[in-house]
């Protein structure tokens, strides 16, 4: 099955707080999975990215969580601030040739 | 400075008209890609150029035209579109894809309106 499930579609934050958005998947041939932030009127751009066989990767106040077992990850952006403020889509890539398969996004506000 | 510039920013053309979207990446990246953003959608990719040719075509109508005449240059034929095919045009680059994890770099689209 080549999807990514994203949730939720919107999210609303205030600043300080946690973000997390989610992903799931179905196809076991995925073997990366990166997170792309885009801003209004850019294109999206790489944010942090994962490989199967580490269950946590964090840089700065962006933390993915993988769980292989469960075909699911999240991204967490602790401390949100205004500037977060963007659309996030989770993606996987497909080791069969390289395809990259992404979630439908999800619209971050976050509030002063 | 994004390495990938898409041009034009805006197009807005009837459904009769031809028209040509161009992407061109200063990143050394040896694949480009045609993406399509419509509103709360996923990205759906559309084509694949992987050293000058073609390795994907995502079930595309072929009103959609893509030429790469080498690997720093991408464009999009348009012709006789419809008012469904309004939407974000996304162009990236990358490396070999069949090659480790290489990222996308995504240029900052075309924002096309069919009337």
């Amino acid at each position: 099955q080549q999807q990514v499930k994203q949730s939720p579609q919107s999210l609303i934050v205030q600043k300080g707080g946690i973000s997390i958005i989610n992903c799931a998947y179905e196809n076991t041939a995925f073997d990366y999975f990166p997170w792309y932030q885009q801003f209004p009127g850019k294109g999206p751009a790489l944010l942090i990215a994962i490989r199967p066989d580490v269950s946590e990767k964090k840089e700065g106040r962006f933390t993915i969580s993988f769980n292989k077992s469960a075909k699911q990850f999240s991204l967490h952006i602790m401390d949100s601030q205004p500037g977060d403020s963007a659309t996030y889509f989770c993606a996987a890539r497909d080791n069969q040739g390289g395809k990259l398969i992404f979630g439908q996004g999800t619209e971050l506000s976050v509030k002063p | 400075e994004t390495g990938v510039t898409q041009t034009p920013r805006h197009l807005v053309m009837g459904m009769t008209n031809k028209k040509s979207l161009k992407c061109e990446q200063h990143l050394g990246h040896n694949a480009m890609y045609w993406y399509k953003q419509s509103a709360k959608k996923p990205l759906e990719l559309m084509f694949v150029y992987n050293f000058k040719e073609q390795t994907e075509n995502n079930s595309v109508p072929s009103r959609f035209s893509p030429e790469c005449p080498n690997s720093s240059h991408l464009f999009l034929h348009l012709h006789t579109l419809q008012p469904e095919d309004s939407a974000l045009y996304l162009c990236a680059s990358s490396q070999d894809p069949r090659q480790g994890n290489s990222p996308l770099h995504f240029g900052n689209g075309t924002r096309l309106t069919v009337t």
